[in-house]
C-alpha cells in the first residue's frame, strides 16, 4: 500500500515539445506529492509539489495535475529544453501518524529518464 | 547557506567489512533522513533522525544503523557488507522532518561499491 508507480521508465522528447510523466499511488493517507529532479552525480532536488486540495499547480514550465479520485498525478514539462534532460521522480508522503511511521519519509516512484533532443 | 554535505563521496569495500557514512545537514535543520538508491529498487527510505532520536525506520535489515549527534550531523553504518549493498546512499535534511510542510534537501550522496 506504500507504493508509488511511475511511468514511463524513459522518455525522449524533441526540444520545444511537452514531456509528460505519470504516477499512481495506493495509500489514501498520502497527502503531499512532490516531484524531484536529479542530474548525474547530484542528489535529487525539489522541482514542484502539490497537495490534494488542488487539482493543478503550475510553476513556470512545470505543471502538476492531480486526480484524487483516480489516485493519479502527473508532471507536464512545457517547451522542454535539453537542459531538462535528467531523471525525474515522483514521491508521496503523509502527515505523521500516531505510529510516527511517516516522519522524514518520502515514498518514491521508480524514476523516469528524460532526454530532450536539440 | 551551505547545502547538505556527505562524506566520503566514493567508497570501495569488500564483502564482510563495515562502513560508516557521514552527513552534515543544512544549518538549522534538525531532521536527517537517509535513503538508498539503486537502479533496481530506486530510492528506498532507510531511517530518519531528529534531535538524536530515530523516529522512523524503513524496511532494511539490522545491519543498517545510524545515529545523530547534538549538532544534527548524522552517520549511518552498514556492517557485514554484501554485494547488494552497493548503492548510492543519500542523506536529506529538513527543519523538523514533516515532508508535507517542508522541503527535504538532498546531499550529493556517497557512492558505495562492495567487491
Amino acid at each position: 500500500q506504500q507504493q508509488v508507480k511511475q511511468s514511463p521508465q524513459s522518455l525522449i522528447v524533441q526540444k520545444g515539445g511537452i514531456s509528460i510523466i505519470n504516477c499512481a499511488y495506493e495509500n489514501t493517507a498520502f497527502d503531499y506529492f512532490p516531484w524531484y529532479q536529479q542530474f548525474p552525480g547530484k542528489g535529487p532536488a525539489l522541482l514542484i509539489a502539490i497537495r490534494p486540495d488542488v487539482s493543478e499547480k503550475k510553476e513556470g514550465r512545470f505543471t502538476i495535475s492531480f486526480n484524487k479520485s483516480a489516485k493519479q498525478f502527473s508532471l507536464h514539462i512545457m517547451d522542454s529544453q535539453p537542459g531538462d534532460s535528467a531523471t525525474y521522480f515522483c514521491a508521496a508522503s503523509n502527515l505523521p501518524n500516531a505510529g510516527g511511521t511517516s516522519y522524514g519519509k518520502l515514498t518514491f516512484g521508480q524514476g523516469t529518464i528524460l532526454t530532450v533532443h536539440p | 547557506k551551505a547545502g547538505v554535505t556527505q562524506t566520503p563521496r566514493y567508497l570501495i569495500k569488500t564483502r564482510g567489512q563495515q562502513v560508516t557514512l557521514s552527513c552534515s545537514p543544512i544549518s538549522g535543520h534538525r531532521s536527517v533522513s537517509w535513503y538508498q538508491q539503486t537502479p533496481g529498487q530506486g530510492l528506498q527510505f532507510l531511517f530518519e533522525y531528529f534531535s538524536e532520536t530515530q523516529r522512523n525506520k524503513g524496511n532494511f535489515p539490522g545491519r543498517f544503523s545510524g545515529r545523530q549527534f547534538s549538532n544534527s550531523r548524522s552517520e549511518m553504518n552498514v556492517s557485514t557488507l554484501v554485494l547488494g549493498d552497493s548503492a548510492l546512499y543519500l542523506c536529506a535534511s529538513s527543519l523538523v522532518g514533516v515532508p508535507r510542510g517542508e522541503t527535504q534537501y538532498f546531499g550529493p550522496g556517497t557512492r558505495l561499491l562492495v567487491l
